[in-house]
């Protein structure tokens, strides 16, 4: 089974660009989420979505955004970049958000490095 | 809100021996989830091993084992005959059990992360 996708491996762009991130969960997973992962930071939850609705999302500004398609596929856009928006951004997806913990254990991508000049 | 706390950046362990990597974590919650996740140089997130607060054994995967203890907010893992492949970073994470949705949250808080490495 093919693991958690994500496109591109590696991004530069300039202040005031946008982008758009690409996520392919594991086949049969229905939540994704995104992650942003920098060295002062950490890594921070930025969204998660389960059949093609934002269930749940964290402290980003309205600049981050997302969606999920009816495959799951799942996108995240920022506009208007900014020099702090450099960073790993990691998507991850689980069978369901539910009251089993298999399910809702998270499987990660190998991330998208995002770099903004 | 939740925190979690790993208090030891870097941390280095001999070929062969163990080592115990420390977790705090703050929440009111009294139902949740607690993962350790390692993370090598080449980036992908692994899960290790993973534990339900309701339970109170200790979960164990192979060499890696958790010490958790509800009451003081810890959950420590250890590493036993340590390899050099357990060379990474290592991440310990909090998963809120969500009553609204029908379960968890859908999303992990993380710690700082221990750099561990292994030496030869």
């Amino acid at each position: 089974k093919a693991g958690v996708t994500q496109t591109p491996r590696y991004l530069i762009k300039t202040r005031g660009q946008q982008v758009t991130l690409s996520c392919s969960p594991i086949s049969g997973h229905r939540s994704v989420s995104w992650y942003q992962q920098t060295p002062g930071q950490g890594l921070q939850f930025l969204f998660e979505y389960f059949s093609e609705t934002q269930r749940n999302k964290g402290n980003f500004p309205g600049r981050f955004s997302g969606r999920q398609f009816s495959n799951s596929r799942s996108e995240m856009n920022v506009s208007t970049l900014e020099l702090g928006d450099s960073a790993l951004y990691l998507c991850a997806s689980s069978l369901d958000v539910g009251t089993v913990l298999a399910k809702n254990i998270q499987y990660f991508g190998a991330g998208t490095r995002l770099s903004v000049l | 809100a939740q925190t979690v706390t790993q208090s030891q950046p870097e941390m280095s362990v001999q070929e062969a021996e163990t080592v115990t990597l420390s977790c705090t974590y703050d929440t009111s919650e009294s139902n949740y989830y607690l993962f350790w996740y390692k993370q090598p140089p080449s980036r992908q997130m692994i899960l290790v091993i993973r534990q339900e607060a309701y339970k109170q054994q200790n979960a164990t995967e192979n060499r890696f084992s958790v010490n958790f203890q509800k009451a003081a907010k810890s959950f420590s893992l250890k590493i036993s005959d340590s390899q050099l492949g357990d060379t990474a970073m290592y991440f310990c994470a909090f998963m809120k059990h969500g009553i609204l949705h029908g379960g968890s949250q859908g999303n992990l808080i993380f710690g700082k992360g221990t750099k561990l490495s292994v030496k030869p």
